[in-house]
């Protein structure tokens, strides 16, 4: 299996802060990567597709980068309502898996 | 706009099969991968698998071989069966595409 090792775990931020959140892969997987927000109760909403790409409706505050083995998702300029856990995913291989999640909370 | 809705019981007995199914509405099932996922209560999201509208599937080998996808086009919903449930099942399900889920189901064994 692919590990997909996250990081931070969870952060602490204020609004208006550049954020950036971290996933490495224990194997390369091209640019076969998404970020997902989750917000408690809620299913999980792609902000990412294929590494870099923005979905449709998701403010242009989001952005990803990386490739190979080495991924970020950064929000430019935190706000109220960003604050949740943010997952990657890789699809490249399977099974599919996710990183352990990043919290993003107020600070 | 798709819309997907996950059914079936929320409470199945400790070594019974848990079974789910997932209703696509405002759009064909065909052409897509259809995924399952789960997240145990206060944990992070796990793949369960997925299958292609023609049946094809592809499933997580932790759950060793306990878990069955289905698809059936004509009434444009595909299913999940998990044998042997223990209490390490207890989860939310979701079903969905890589870019849209359905609101989730929590079944409690």
């Amino acid at each position: 299996d692919i590990q997909m090792t996250q990081s931070p775990s969870s952060l602490s931020a204020s609004v208006g802060d550049r954020v950036t959140i971290t996933c490495r892969a224990s194997q390369g997987i091209r640019n076969d990567l998404g970020w997902y927000q989750q917000k408690p109760g809620k299913a999980p909403k792609r902000l990412i597709y294929a590494t870099s790409s923005l979905q449709s409706g998701v403010p242009s505050r989001f952005s990803g980068s990386g490739s190979g083995t080495e991924f970020t998702l950064t929000i430019s300029s935190l706000q109220p309502e960003d604050f949740a856990t943010y997952y990657c995913l890789q699809h490249n291989s399977y099974p599919w898996t996710f990183g352990q999640g990043t919290k993003v909370e107020i600070k | 706009q798709v819309q997907l809705q996950e059914s079936g019981p929320g409470l199945v007995k400790p070594s019974e099969t848990l079974s789910l199914t997932c209703t696509v509405s405002g759009g064909s099932i065909s052409d897509y991968y259809w995924n399952w996922l789960r997240q145990p209560p206060g944990k992070g999201l796990e793949w369960i698998g997925h299958i292609y509208y023609s049946g094809s599937a592809s499933y997580n080998p932790s759950l060793n071989s306990r878990v069955t996808l289905s698809v059936d086009t004509s009434k444009n919903q595909f299913s999940l069966k998990l044998t042997s449930v223990t209490d390490a099942d207890t989860a939310v399900y979701y079903c969905g595409r890589l870019d849209i889920w359905g609101q989730g189901t929590m079944v409690t064994v």
